[in-house]
């Protein structure tokens, strides 16, 4: 079965500090695809990024970057100097496919002025 | 840039009463899902819909619910005897399927279901 543990429930850090977000993954299978969403108060939920597991590179757009380790089952999201609109609920999330995704329980990140 | 929409964005209904929730996925994809939130947790899968046959269901997904595409464009979810429980957040996602696998799911705004 496919499990993913977002093990921090909620981050409270002052702007312009660098926050990481864990994302630790279980899964049987070879081939599998990571993704993270931002979920702002609004409530929809806003595609970040997709990883599949041959691609091991870290990822850096912007001020977000990723960093996929398979030898820890982790797919870490770092953000360098927040700012307060990064202020949301983010979700690492898991399929093997075109298939159903599995999402972690969530990371509430609040940014403060 | 495409989108996928969802109607309504809030409702509001009472208990045992049956509530359609609609979905348009953008019009190329191919695969079609439902997930809810409810208040606070993570989001959970309901369903999958390919090639107009469910291709995975949760266990959440008893014989309350119900999905059709009736047409060419729309996407919906039945509950027929809503509960408390189902007070929550519904999503609705599409992806390509095209691409292989792996292809991003693009979500709807949510319809907010409130059961009283």
């Amino acid at each position: 079965a496919q499990k993913v543990t977002q093990a921090q429930t909620e981050i409270s850090v002052v702007e312009k500090e660098d926050v990481t977000l864990d994302c630790v993954y279980e899964t049987r299978d070879t081939t599998y695809y990571l993704f993270w969403y931002k979920q702002p108060p609004s409530g929809e939920l806003v595609f970040l990024i997709r990883r599949n597991s041959f691609d091991e590179q870290n990822e850096i757009s912007g001020r977000y970057s990723w960093n996929f380790q398979k030898s820890t089952s982790s797919f870490n999201f770092t953000i360098t100097a927040s700012q307060v609109v990064d202020s949301a609920v983010y979700f690492c999330a898991l399929t093997r496919g075109a298939q159903k995704l599995v999402f972690g329980q969530g990371t509430r990140l609040t940014i403060n002025p | 840039e495409p989108e996928v929409t969802q109607t309504p964005s809030h409702q509001v209904t009472q208990m045992g009463q049956e509530v359609i929730l609609r979905c348009v996925p953008i019009s190329n994809h191919l695969y079609f899902y439902w997930y809810r939130q409810i208040l606070g947790q993570k989001v959970e899968f309901l369903v999958s819909f390919y090639n107009n046959e469910i291709s995975e269901k949760s266990e959440i997904f008893d014989d309350q619910f119900s999905v059709e595409r009736p047409d060419g464009s729309n996407f919906t979810l039945k509950i027929r005897s809503t509960k408390l429980e189902d007070s929550a957040m519904y999503f609705c996602a599409s992806s390509e399927g095209t691409t292989g696998r792996g292809d991003e799911q693009y979500f709807g705004p949510g319809t907010r279901l409130t059961v009283t």
